[in-house]
């Protein structure tokens, strides 16, 4: 399984936007990206994916970079409820396995 | 309805019992998933049942026990469980591999957890 390395932790203010970054330099062509967030005492829940195309939905953007060596989750306005840990996973078309690498702490300061 | 539910929700039980986590989904799904997860760590795969069948078994010990009696329902066994079997037990949901608008997708639902402490 591909690896995807991000920062420990990191913090935001309510109501600004905020990047969460995540390297994957060890991407293959059937790797989708996937992002889960996992808030306190809660199971993860599913935030976005996409394969090569920036994505949108209700919850939040990815941005991925052209060579598909890294992406950024972006949360474009920041809420307290957003204070979670975020994970970017690698998964391949078809396969049912997440890989949950350390993910991100993220704080939301009011 | 969109939840995964598990119950109990706390186990507490010596390394001599013999109980059981139960998980249950009315999604549809077809995939059904076990992920244990120690403190302050992410989860980690355990089993995988896919059309109530085991297709991923992550080197589990057999004092594990998956079974899936139906497409609804997920239990884990639990016997003779060690200390360091301490955790959070996640049971998860998807629908299995599906193609949308040229895309495939399998996004997991995930279960609050049981939370398990052998003594």
């Amino acid at each position: 399984d591909a690896k995807t390395t991000q920062p420990n932790s990191m913090e935001s203010n309510e109501e600004e936007p905020v990047h969460l970054p995540c390297n994957h330099s060890t991407i293959s062509g059937t790797d989708y990206i996937h992002w889960y967030r996992q808030l306190p005492s809660q199971g993860p829940e599913y935030v976005i994916h996409g394969l090569t195309s920036n994505v949108n939905n209700r919850m939040a953007s990815l941005a991925i970079a052209e060579d598909r060596k890294s992406s950024t989750l972006i949360l474009h306005r920041a809420t307290l409820r957003d204070a979670a840990v975020y994970y970017c996973i690698l998964r391949v078309e078809y396969g049912n396995k997440l890989v949950f690498g350390a993910g991100t702490i993220l704080r939301v300061k009011s | 309805d969109t939840e995964v539910t598990q119950t109990p929700k706390h186990l507490v039980m010596g390394m001599t019992n013999k109980k059981s986590l139960k998980c249950e989904q009315h999604m549809g799904h077809r995939a059904m998933y076990w992920y244990k997860q120690k403190a302050k760590k992410p989860p980690e795969l355990m089993f995988v049942y896919s059309y109530e069948k085991l297709s991923i078994n992550e080197s589990v010990p057999s004092r594990f026990s998956p079974e899936c009696p139906n497409s609804s329902l997920l239990n884990l066994h639990l016997h003779a469980l060690q200390p360091e079997d301490s955790a959070l037990y996640l049971c998860a949901s998807s629908q299995g591999w599906i193609i949308a608008g040229g895309s495939s997708y399998n996004e997991q639902f995930f279960g609050p957890g049981t939370r398990l402490t052998v003594l």
